[in-house]
């Protein structure tokens, strides 16, 4: 089985300060990890990937997540928030036996506020 | 290509009606999601399809709810009859899966009213 836990519900930043979103994870496999950004009214657009290729990884807009297999985690950054951030961020693991390999699990999603 | 298409883009129907909602997936794509999104419940998993074969429909609400995938360039989500708790964003999604690290694209969802 799979699951992913944003810890925050709901997260709030001044314009120009340093972002996190925090995900932890849980997979039985070698997961592949994902984030998602959705704003109001609007589909659901992809930030970045994790591929292993590198634990680091750089996405649109700025954003950037890290892999820790260690600590099961694949938290979202940002070195400094804009106002056209404000918007809800969905975490998301696929992976599992073959049956269920291919299905995507969301994390219950963090609303990013970004205030002047 | 075009994306994922889905259609209608809004639906407003009385309560019993029936509702169609279809997506063309992204050509080449194998594996099509359903998701239903709500302020009270978040974004859930209806069904997903490998290969146009339906692999897990746990989390269709109930019976009312249907879903067909005849062929790889076409799915539908029908719901019959439809009832005012049913109003909801539903979204489509499409992925290759093969690579393990394959992403979905989603569609532009369809905004569903049932008065």
């Amino acid at each position: 089985a799979q699951s992913v836990t944003q810890l925050d519900s709901h997260v709030s930043v001044s314009e120009g300060t340093p972002v996190l979103l925090r995900c932890n994870y849980s997979s039985s496999y070698s997961p592949s990890l994902f984030w998602y950004v959705q704003h109001p009214n609007k589909g659901l657009q992809l930030l970045l990937k994790y591929t292993s290729a590198a634990t680091l990884v750089k996405g649109i807009n700025g954003f950037e997540a890290e892999f820790k297999k260690s600590e099961t985690s694949f938290h979202l950054t940002k070195p400094s928030a804009h106002m056209s951030d404000a918007a809800e961020y969905f975490c998301v693991v696929r992976g599992g036996n073959t049956g269920t390999a291919s299905k995507l699990t969301f994390g219950t999603g963090t609303r990013l506020q970004v205030t002047l | 290509d075009a994306g994922v298409i889905q259609s209608p883009r809004h639906e407003v129907t009385e309560m019993g009606q029936e509702v169609t909602l279809r997506c063309k997936p992204i050509s080449g794509h194998n594996s099509l999601f359903w998701y239903r999104q709500t302020m009270m419940r978040g974004l859930e998993l209806l069904i997903y399809f490998n290969n146009n074969v339906p692999i897990d429909d746990s989390g269709m609400p109930e019976d009312r709810f249907s879903a067909k995938m005849p062929n790889a360039s076409f799915s539908t989500l029908k719901i019959q009859p439809s009832e005012p708790r049913d109003s909801a964003v539903y979204f489509c999604a499409s992925s290759f899966w093969g690579a393990r690290y394959t992403e979905a694209f989603f569609g532009q969802g369809t905004r569903l009213t049932v008065v």
